[in-house]
């Protein structure tokens, strides 16, 4: 079946523009993460939805970013005044249950 | 602080023999552990889950788990090149809340 979709793949964006990123998880996965991969680092986990709710917004860096699911599907990360420091891949990921999450192909964000 | 610890490596292994990938976690409350793949410029696949002290096989990929000793390995039998990528260790307390801490990984290089 289809995996998780992410779009767009690139994104290049000057400093201080805002930017939509979108996540369409598995059908059926009620669960849906957001997590940022910088070059050289670790995953860092930003914000989880259960439906469409999301019950703790505190992993998100910092109040530039914010994040939405609606219908308990598609959801978007979107970051206001972009700055260098946002520049990462930005991963999506879905599970049935809290467990096995399955990501999707990332949104590589370059900020200049 | 939750922590999930890897060497970074690079680890070099010769094709046809047994990789070891190790991984030690710091919280205790942790449930559910996987290994993911991650090809260079790829988003992270998931290989291995393993939920309970002991071990679990699954094909060439054996997953082990020592709660005891808050310590998760992957071995992979019959290496071959298509293995070589960066492994991430993951691990899970449950609530969802928190999503899934990585680990930095290891490189893993098999040599023909």
């Amino acid at each position: 079946g289809a995996g998780v979709s992410q779009s767009p793949s690139n994104k290049v964006t000057e400093k201080g523009k805002d930017v939509e990123l979108r996540c369409d998880p598995i059908s059926g996965h009620t669960a849906l993460y957001w997590y940022r991969q910088s070059l050289g680092q670790g995953l860092e986990f930003l914000i989880y939805f259960q439906g469409n709710s999301a019950p703790d917004k505190s992993g998100l860096p910092s109040d530039r970013f914010s994040a939405e699911r609606t219908g308990g599907s598609v959801s978007t990360l979107t970051i206001q005044r972009t700055q260098q420091e946002d520049s990462a891949v930005y991963l999506c990921a879905s599970s049935l249950v809290s467990a096995e999450q399955y990501f999707g192909p990332g949104t590589r964000l370059t900020v200049t | 602080q939750k922590e999930v610890e890897q060497n970074s490596g690079p680890l070099s292994v010769p094709e046809g023999a047994i990789a070891s990938l190790n991984c030690t976690y710091s919280d205790r409350v942790s449930q559910s552990f996987f290994w993911y793949r991650q090809y260079s410029g790829k988003s992270p696949e998931l290989i291995m889950s393993i939920y309970s002290n002991g071990d679990k096989e699954d094909g060439r990929f054996t997953a082990q788990l020592n709660k005891a000793s808050q310590y998760v390995s992957l071995l992979i039998r019959d290496s071959q090149p298509s293995d070589s990528a960066t492994y991430l260790c993951a691990a899970y307390s449950g609530g969802g809340a928190d999503g899934l801490t990585f680990g930095k990984g290891t490189h893993l290089i098999i040599q023909p």
